[in-house]
């Protein structure tokens, strides 16, 4: 069955500071892979996805992702971060063979200080 | 444009009432998603609509959910005799085509407590 770990329920990093949010799947073969944003009082936000060709996937706002299959991994990354990009984010997977149900992870809530 | 919509954006019901939460997906958009986030989780998937056509409802928990999309627009989900368990957020979306792939635009969600 698929499966979304994503280790870090929270993190904290400094204005200006890059940024890395990591994420692990189960699925057996290639899957789609996403990364959303969630804002307070906002709804979901696609913020990049993978689903096949170059691993590493450029996203809105100046973020990225690299798919590692030998990992099981897409890590997300920002280079700088923003103190609008204070929010929780969450690394979903997608079936390729047929259905139409994305898993979500239980995500990682962002703090940025100043 | 207008995005997705949803309503009401908060809901409170007591134990053993019926509630339906309210749907307004981009207009044209083919593919409609419905998913229920609880406190501090990911969403998870309920049900799947394309057009009017129910397609997958593999994550409806229980027979107490139900939802319809009856001319492929509007949807609704209805909970039957609400328990306290389903207290959680749930979020519409939707996607312009029928490819999995497609990217899905959400909406702001509706809260429902159940007291």
């Amino acid at each position: 069955a698929q499966s979304v770990t994503q280790p870090d329920i929270h993190i904290t990093v400094s204005e200006g500071a890059s940024l890395e949010l990591r994420c692990n799947y189960s699925y057996g073969a290639t899957p789609y892979l996403f990364w959303y944003v969630q804002s307070p009082g906002q709804g979901l936000q696609l913020l990049l996805k993978y689903f096949s060709g170059d691993t590493l996937v450029q996203g809105i706002k100046g973020f990225e992702a690299e798919f590692k299959r030998s990992q099981s991994s897409f890590n997300l990354r920002k280079p700088s971060v923003h103190w609008s990009d204070a929010a929780e984010y969450f690394c979903a997977v997608g079936a390729r063979a047929g259905g139409f149900k994305t898993i979500f992870g239980a995500g990682t809530r962002l703090f940025v200080k100043a | 444009g207008a995005g997705v919509s949803q309503s009401p954006r908060y809901k409170v019901a007591k134990r053993g009432q019926d509630v339906a939460l309210r749907c307004d997906p981009i207009s044209g958009h083919v593919s409609l998603f419905w998913y229920q986030q609880a406190l501090g989780q990911g969403p998870e998937f309920l049900t799947y609509f394309q057009n009017e056509a129910q397609l997958d409802k593999s994550g409806l928990p229980s027979d107490r959910f139900f939802a319809e999309r009856p001319e492929g627009s509007v949807s609704t989900l209805k909970i039957q005799r609400t328990q306290q368990e389903d207290s959680a957020v749930y979020l519409c979306a939707s996607s312009y085509g029928r490819l999995f792939t497609d990217t899905q635009y959400f909406g702001p969600g509706t809260r429902l407590t159940v007291l």
